[in-house]
């Protein structure tokens, strides 16, 4: 059972448009959301992050907006860069229970900018 | 500098064998984690340990056992290696557990059971 979707597995982009990475939940009782960004053959690093009481958080060219109605969330990338290719993670902490502190992670979308 | 840093990199072994896989963080974090992404991609956490302490223990055979003999450190051994073991197991750290914060992975130990 997918807690976490992220319902396109690639996404390809032309340099300096925007790029849109897409991740649906299904848990309401998720309080913090981030997005993590793969190369291959490296683990994941941290990008950014949003609490579930902000609707959207900016970081450069970066900026996550979370829409709590519909349990979705979204991170805009603008301009998009060759450098910026790779697989994003979105990932979601469960707040109560069991999965307190856990952080609950979407297959992945691999975004290709191309120059 | 790394991090967090895995070894080995690439594991390859037969069924049967047992096997380590050793994590060090270098940032002061009191809280390690080890991940387990399977050939459909997920991500999944295993174990989670704060100050040399389990908490988190997902749904994971006991043939899995971490061990962290200090803050810094926090290994993972597996008995009797199976064919669905084979995946890719990251070690994490953070601050703290359960806080509004994020986890730095390391590369990745790619395990391959023959």
């Amino acid at each position: 059972d997918q807690q976490v979707k992220q319902n396109s597995p690639s996404l390809s982009v032309q340099e300096g448009r925007i790029s849109i990475l897409n991740c649906d939940y299904t848990n309401s009782m998720f309080d913090y959301f981030l997005w993590y960004k793969k190369y291959p053959a490296e683990g994941p690093t941290f990008l950014i992050s949003i609490s579930s009481i902000k609707d959207k958080n900016e970081d450069g060219r970066f900026t996550v907006f979370l829409n709590k109605s519909a349990k979705h969330l979204s991170l805009h990338i603008v301009p998009s860069q060759p450098g910026d290719s790779a697989v994003y993670f979105c990932a979601a902490r469960g707040a109560y229970g069991g999965s307190q502190g856990n952080l609950i992670f979407g297959k992945g979308t691999k975004l290709s900018v191309k120059p | 500098d790394t991090a967090v840093s895995q070894t080995p990199k690439y594991l390859v072994t037969q069924m049967g064998n047992d096997k380590s896989i050793k994590c060090e963080q270098n940032l002061g974090h009191d809280t390690m984690y080890w991940y387990k992404q399977d050939s459909k991609k997920f991500l999944k956490i295993m174990f989670s340990y704060n100050n040399k302490e389990l908490i988190i223990n997902e749904t994971v055979p006991n043939r899995f056992s971490p061990k962290s003999p200090d803050k810094a450190h926090l290994n993972l051994h597996i008995n009797s290696l199976e064919l669905g073991d084979s995946a890719v197991y990251f070690c994490a750290s953070s601050r703290m557990p359960g806080l509004a914060d994020e986890q730095y992975f390391g590369p990745g130990t790619r395990l391959t059971v023959t």
